[in-house]
């Protein structure tokens, strides 16, 4: 089964400042879909930003972007100026034949 | 319409109890997961249903039964739960080559 390891239990970032999240995932497939969730304490999962591993440029969302590392099977998360509205659980997951979650990292943001 | 719509939104139950948790989608997907989540912990996936046929039960106990009576409906009977059984239920649905649309989930409490 496919494996996904976020590292990084808690981060902490001060608010205008950029945050690098991190996670690595282990399968034998080519091709698959990487996501990054946010979850608010309100607990519902909200899509941050997608990777299609077929596709080599990182995606971006307005300050969010990812750096895509097929070959390590990597795939971090970049945060740019960073907002209060920004605290949450993050989480990486992968989606092949099912979607499989990292264990989450605590982002916390200091005003 | 990319809305999941998950009910109840709280539930308590009694060990003794039957229930049953709905989920409903109307995106045409034809891939619904069920994911149990226990707090600051990720979603666990529980079952997976591809073309209303369940694909996947990661080992899940009989107290736990899914059903899927059509494309749009996803349901998750339950009976006889145990106080450990108490989490955060959340239903996904999936389309071909997209991320997973979460429902804001259902509070199980089980007393």
């Amino acid at each position: 089964a496919q494996t996904v390891t976020q590292s990084q239990p808690e981060m902490s970032v001060q608010e205008a400042e950029t945050v690098t999240l991190s996670c690595t995932y282990d399968t034998s497939e080519s091709d698959y879909y990487l996501f990054w969730y946010k979850q608010p304490p309100s607990r519902q999962m909200i899509l941050v930003i997608r990777q299609e591993a077929y596709k080599q440029q990182n995606a971006t969302e307005n300050r969010f972007s990812v750096n895509f590392q097929k070959a390590a099977k990597s795939f971090s998360l970049k945060i740019s100026d960073s907002q209060l509205g920004d605290a949450a659980m993050y989480f990486c997951a992968y989606r092949r034949d099912d979607m499989r979650f990292g264990a989450g990292t605590r982002l916390t943001v200091k005003p | 319409d990319t809305e999941v719509t998950q009910t109840p939104k709280h539930l308590v139950m009694g060990m003794t109890n039957k229930k049953s948790l709905k989920c409903e989608q109307h995106m045409g997907h034809r891939a619904m997961y069920w994911y149990k989540q226990k707090a600051k912990k990720p979603p666990e996936l529980m079952f997976v249903y591809s073309y209303e046929k369940l694909s996947i039960n990661e080992s899940v106990p009989s107290r736990f039964s899914p059903e899927c009576p059509n494309s749009s409906l996803l349901n998750l009977h339950l009976h006889a739960l145990q106080p450990e059984d108490s989490a955060l239920y959340l239903c996904a649905s999936i389309g071909f080559r997209t991320e997973a649309f979460f429902g804001q989930g259902t509070r199980l409490t089980v007393v």
